[in-house]
């Protein structure tokens, strides 16, 4: 069965450094997503891809953040100068249908800030 | 902007039904969602309700009334394994569907 892969599973790296966290949606997918979520909290929104470009975006997602689909399967979220508060679990997810659609989750990249 | 409200917790036991209420205020809206997760795993699809009424799959049911902003999750003859966080979510404008902030359901033996 598809799946949304994503790498790394966990990453630690130190404040004030970029990450770059890579998922690959499932192949027929059309709408892609990240989602954040904190240990033990909600999950939350931070952006939606649609036909190479951000459809919608939360007001986490300021400028520390991109996203980019620089290929036909990748797509990747960009974190500038992490912040003790950005570590988290990230979710990359998909749906085929931007209505309605299931949300394909991938099984998150941890992300430890020190 | 948008948000949810449901349950922090729930217990019940093994065996019997369980209900997950959720009610939503949104500027825009599609659907609602749920979506189960277990601990340290990634949220997995159950259900979508785009109208009215009640959608069944197997142990869980879904409903929804638009006009009272209101939905729940029906969970029957519950087993161990359904121990889990819960998650309502509302899909509204720009494709973004927005998450509550979840049930924690304990099933008791």
């Amino acid at each position: 069965e598809p799946e949304v892969t994503q790498t790394p599973s966990h990453q630690v790296t130190q404040m004030g450094q970029e990450v770059i966290l890579r998922c690959v949606p499932i192949s027929n997918h059309l709408y892609f997503y990240w989602y954040r979520q904190i240990l033990g909290q909600k999950v939350e929104f931070l952006v939606s891809f649609y036909n190479n470009e951000i459809s919608e975006k939360s007001e986490i997602f300021d400028d520390q953040f991109s996203v980019e689909r620089p290929d036909g399967s990748n797509f990747t979220l960009k974190i500038r100068s992490t912040k003790l508060e950005d570590s988290a679990m990230y979710f990359c997810a998909s749906t085929r249908q931007g209505v309605g659609g299931e949300l394909f989750f991938g099984e998150g990249s941890r992300l430890t800030v020190l | 902007g948008q948000s949810l409200e449901q349950p922090s917790e729930v217990t019940a036991v093994e065996g019997a039904i369980v209900q997950i209420n959720c009610t939503y205020q949104t500027s825009g809206f599609y659907g609602l969602s749920w979506y189960q997760q277990h601990d340290g795993g990634a949220p997995t699809f159950l259900s979508y309700n785009g109208l009215d009424g009640l959608e069944e799959t197997g142990r869980f049911s879904s409903f929804l009334s638009r006009s009272d902003s209101y939905g729940y999750l029906l969970l029957q003859e519950l087993q161990m394994k359904d121990s889990a966080s819960y998650f309502c979510a509302v899909q509204g404008g720009g494709f973004k569907t927005i998450f509550g902030a979840g049930t924690r359901l304990f099933v008791k033996a």
